[in-house]
């Protein structure tokens, strides 16, 4: 397997622009979390699915983000419109559960946000 | 609610220094812990996790960790550190089985001097 396949790598955009990032996570994994990494607040969890289904989004900052599962495979964290203050990098990352023991979750290489 | 502290946010050791890098949590049940390191530029690797059992974990490159469940520590630890170990490196608990969010302290910065 590939890993977790994150698109694009790098993403600049002006101030008020819609902005979508892709996440392809792991085949077979039936947990996806998108977390967003900067200098001031660390690597903070901003939602994650269960089997496609948004389980906690109390992370998301605001209303100008939202993220959905369309399907096992693929994830979409949109950010619109989108404002300097996100600039940051942003992580897919998928885990799976079998029973109750979780396997460790596996990181994509990660998104880099700079918004002007 | 769940929480993960580290408290350390930087360290500065000189190579063949022993590290010992602290992390409580906070959690009502069962936990499965985890250390990661992030090197410069890259994405977040698995060092070592403790799901149940021995509550001593081995992981790669020399590092381990113990669960002191009494404490709700995970603390990492490496008897001698190498400049390659230069990194940040997060601490990180789930609720086991379905429950729970895989949520990350705040990481603390290694920085070995040659």
């Amino acid at each position: 397997d590939a890993g977790v396949i994150q698109s694009p790598r790098h993403e600049v955009t002006e101030m008020g622009q819609e902005v979508t990032l892709r996440c392809k996570p792991i085949s077979g994994h039936d947990y996806l979390f998108w977390y967003r990494q900067t200098m001031m607040r660390g690597l903070e969890l901003l939602i994650y699915f269960n089997n496609n289904v948004p389980i906690d989004d109390s992370g998301m900052p605001e209303d100008r983000f939202s993220a959905k599962m369309p399907n096992a495979s693929f994830s979409t964290l949109k950010i619109q419109p989108s404002e300097p203050r996100d600039s940051a990098v942003y992580f897919c990352a998928s885990s799976l559960v079998v029973g109750q023991r979780n396997t460790e979750a596996f990181f994509g290489q990660g998104t880099r946000l700079t918004v002007v | 609610a769940q929480s993960v502290s580290q408290h350390n946010h930087h360290v500065i050791l000189s190579e063949a220094a022993s590290l010992e890098l602290g992390c409580n949590y906070s959690y009502g049940g069962t936990v499965n812990l985890f250390w990661y390191v992030q090197y410069p530029g890259q994405h977040l690797q698995l060092l070592l996790k403790y799901f149940s059992g021995d509550p001593l974990v081995k992981g790669i490159k020399g590092f381990e960790a113990e669960f002191i469940k009494s404490k709700f520590s995970f603390n990492l630890r490496k008897p001698s550190v190498q400049w390659s170990d230069t990194a940040e490196y997060f601490c990180a608990v789930k609720g086991s089985g379905n429950t729970g969010k895989l949520i990350f302290g705040q990481g603390t910065t290694l920085q070995v001097k040659p």
